[in-house]
C-alpha cells in the first residue's frame, strides 16, 4: 500500500534562513509526488509536483523540491524563508501506474520567526 | 482563489442529523474529491468522482455518501451525524481524474455536530 510520512510536526526557522521540510513515501510503482500549502482558514493549494524528468522541480513562492529515487524522499526547500511561509505543508504521492487516489501526509508546520 | 466553490461555509447541527455539503468544480474540471480534515486524523480521502461517475473510495462511512450530477457539481451527503463527524470537509477538482494532475481546493465546510 502507499504511503506518505512526514517525520516532523513542526520545522521552526528564522527568516532568511533556508528551509527543508521533509518527505518520504512508499509506493510499489513510479510515485507522483505533490506538495500543497494550507494557510489559516483556508483549503489546500498545490505547491508544486513531479512527474519525471528532472529531479529538482521548481514550484509557486520560490519553493523547490528534490526527488530521490533511491531514499524515496521528495523533501520540500526554499533558499531564503520569509516570515509569510508559515503555514502547514502536505506532501502527497499518487500511482504512477493509474491509480486515482492521491495519499497526503500528516503535514508539517512551518513556522518562521522574524 | 481556487476557482472552487463549496458550501455552506459552516454548519452546525445536533447528533442524529442529516446535512449536505455542496462542491462546485473548477471550470473544465471533471473530477471531483471529497477529503475530511480533523485535528486528530489529518487530512482523509473520502471518495472521488470522474465525469458522474465514482472513481475511487478512501476512508468513507457507510452513513456518508455522495455523487456528481450532470453538470459536474457534487454533494456529499452526512447522515446520522456524530460527534465525531466534526471536522473540517474539502472538495477539490482536477482536469483529469488520473494520477499526476494537480488538486485545486476549495475553502471548506466546516462541521460542527453538538
Amino acid at each position: 500500500a502507499q504511503s506518505v510520512a512526514q517525520p516532523e510536526d513542526q520545522v521552526n526557522v528564522a527568516e532568511g534562513n533556508p528551509l527543508t521540510v521533509k518527505c518520504t513515501y512508499s509506493v510499489s510503482g513510479n510515485p507522483y509526488l505533490f506538495w500543497y500549502v494550507q494557510y489559516p482558514n483556508r483549503g489546500l493549494q498545490f505547491l508544486l509536483k513531479y512527474i519525471t524528468g528532472d529531479n529538482l522541480v521548481k514550484g509557486s513562492y520560490g519553493f523547490e523540491a528534490e526527488f530521490n529515487k533511491s531514499q524515496t524522499s521528495f523533501h520540500l526547500k526554499k533558499p531564503s524563508a520569509l516570515v509569510s511561509d508559515s503555514a502547514l505543508y502536505f506532501c502527497a504521492v499518487s500511482l504512477a501506474s493509474g491509480g486515482f487516489k492521491t495519499i497526503f501526509g500528516a503535514g508539517t508546520r512551518l513556522f518562521v520567526k522574524a | 482563489d481556487s476557482g472552487v466553490t463549496q458550501t455552506p461555509k459552516h454548519l452546525i447541527t445536533a447528533t442524529g442529523q442529516r446535512v449536505t455539503l455542496r462542491c462546485s468544480p473548477r471550470s473544465g474540471d471533471l473530477s471531483v474529491y471529497w477529503y475530511q480534515q480533523s485535528l486528530d486524523q489529518g487530512l482523509q480521502f473520502l471518495i472521488q468522482y470522474y465525469n458522474g461517475e465514482e472513481r475511487a473510495k478512501g476512508n468513507i462511512l457507510e452513513r456518508f455518501s455522495a455523487q456528481q450530477f450532470p453538470d459536474l457539481h457534487s454533494e456529499l451527503n452526512l447522515s446520522s451525524l456524530e460527534l465525531g463527524d466534526s471536522a473540517l470537509y474539502f472538495c477539490a477538482s482536477s482536469e483529469e481524474g488520473r494520477a499526476g494532475y494537480e488538486q485545486f481546493f476549495g475553502p471548506g465546510t466546516r462541521l460542527t455536530v453538538l
